[in-house]
């Protein structure tokens, strides 16, 4: 069975902290792995993620993957209260369409 | 600008009374997806759309169905909502060419009296 799983599952810190968000899997077929952030609302895209050792930047945000060990985290640094939300890891699969399966979320809240 | 639209945003049903919730796209992507996703849980996977193939998940019950008329639009249909069927729903598309990525409609959260 495909699975993606988030640690830690909540997260509380201080405005002006750093944040690494985990997330691990293990799927047959695949394709990239992908970061969404979700505020009581639809997930927005954040990343997304194909190879191995390449960090992906945005911002306060960066990304990275290691194919070998199945597993990526996100970075958030000098954060905002703004960036309180539910961070969302998926992987994309290949079942006939590509499907994406998703982590649990981790719920990150920044306190001023 | 080219997205994904759902409607309503908020849809109040009773117990046992069909509704149908609905998405379109002005993307002309091939995938439509629908997910459910209940509260502080990740979404999950209902069933999509390769152009007109239904792909259903093994575990989706047989109270949740999906029309996909033309590329443009598709429709949730719930038979009988229980009330376990409360939850966000949500539309999303894709095509093989986005790797993976799929764009998200902002959701009809439905709730069941």
């Amino acid at each position: 069975e495909d699975k993606v799983v988030q640690s830690p599952l909540s997260l509380v810190v201080h405005e002006g902290d750093t944040v690494t968000l985990n997330c691990s899997y293990e799927v047959t077929n695949f394709r990239s792995l992908l970061w969404y952030k979700q505020e009581k609302k639809a997930p927005t895209f954040l990343f997304m993620l194909t190879s191995s050792g390449i960090e992906k930047k945005s911002g306060r945000l960066s990304s990275i993957l290691d194919k070998k060990e199945l597993f990526s985290i996100l970075n958030i640094t000098a954060t905002q209260t703004g960036d309180s939300a539910v961070y969302l890891c998926a992987v994309s699969i290949i079942q006939g369409a590509q499907k994406l399966v998703f982590g649990q979320g981790t719920r990150l809240t920044i306190n001023p | 600008d080219a997205m994904v639209i759902q409607n309503p945003r908020y849809q109040v049903t009773q117990f046992g009374k069909p509704v149908t919730l609905s998405c379109s796209q002005t993307l002309n992507h091939n995938v439509m997806y629908w997910y459910q996703q209940k509260s502080s849980q990740a979404p999950k996977l209902l069933f999509h759309y390769y152009d007109k193939d239904f792909n259903n998940e093994a575990d989706t019950p047989d109270n949740f169905q999906s029309r996909r008329p033309n590329t443009s639009f598709c429709f949730l249909d719930i038979r009988s909502p229980g009330l376990g069927d409360a939850a966000m729903y949500l539309c999303a598309t894709s095509n093989p060419a986005n790797r993976g990525k799929l764009f998200f409609g902002s959701g009809t959260q439905l709730s069941v009296l």
